[in-house]
């Protein structure tokens, strides 16, 4: 039982290149998530995912695209890399607890550094 | 708006001796709330959450709702609690279900 793994682990990229960062996970979460991590702001929701082929808005999903065709994949594309994209990238997954209201615990991925020059 | 603070960026005490990391929180609704931590070369982490009212590794946290506050605390502090620590809230309607919102961390530094 692997969890949430996440691929590549580090990349570096040019100015205007594409990427796709992939997250999988192997506990039949419903919800999946891509968060960002920068010194002195936290994590910040990019995109999330409450479903197969089902993606959201989160706070600062600008310059970033995400698909989720299968319910163990979720994947975050960057079609024109900038260097205010340079950060760590978090992948995580919850299922949606017993009752209505509230989410069961997040599991996160290992994370990718990603710089871009 | 849904919103958590943590008001310290960093923090620093001396090994067995208390430690409180502040959590605030505003959410017009009943919400649940989290603390994470991270330590160094590890993935986050869930520590403990308000709804399982545990204690792990000696954590503690109350949900104070008149004072929106939400702090962890810690009797004795130990060399190994050294790691960042998020609050976090989820919303419990609407879009904000199933949606964690994170202060800004907190990195504690408990010297030996």
């Amino acid at each position: 039982n692997a969890g949430v793994t996440q691929t590549p682990k580090f990349r570096v990229l040019k100015t205007g290149q594409s990427m796709t960062l992939l997250c999988a996970q192997d506990m039949n979460h419903e919800y999946m998530y891509w968060y960002r991590q920068d010194p002195g702001m936290g994590l910040r929701l990019i995109h999330y995912s409450v479903g197969e082929g089902t993606t959201a808005k989160g706070e600062v999903p600008d310059g970033y695209n995400v698909s989720r065709l299968k319910k163990q994949n979720f994947l975050l594309g960057l079609e024109s890399a900038a260097p205010s994209q340079t950060s760590v990238y978090f992948c995580a997954s919850s299922s949606l607890a017993g009752g209505p209201k509230f989410t069961d615990t997040q599991y996160f991925g290992p994370g990718t550094r990603l710089t871009v020059l | 708006a849904q919103r958590v603070t943590q008001p310290e960026k960093l923090l620093s005490v001396f090994k067995g001796a208390p430690v409180e990391l502040k959590c605030n929180y505003s959410y017009s609704g009943s919400p649940e709330l989290f603390w994470y931590v991270q330590y160094s070369r590890q993935r986050l982490q869930l520590l403990l959450r308000h709804i399982s009212r545990e204690s792990i590794k000696g954590f503690t946290a109350d949900l104070n709702k008149g004072e929106t506050s939400f702090h962890l605390k810690k009797p004795f502090a130990q060399e190994e609690d050294s790691a960042m620590y998020y609050c976090a809230l989820s919303g419990s309607r609407g879009s904000t279900l199933g949606r964690l919102y994170f202060g800004r961390g907190t990195q504690l530094t408990v010297w030996p």
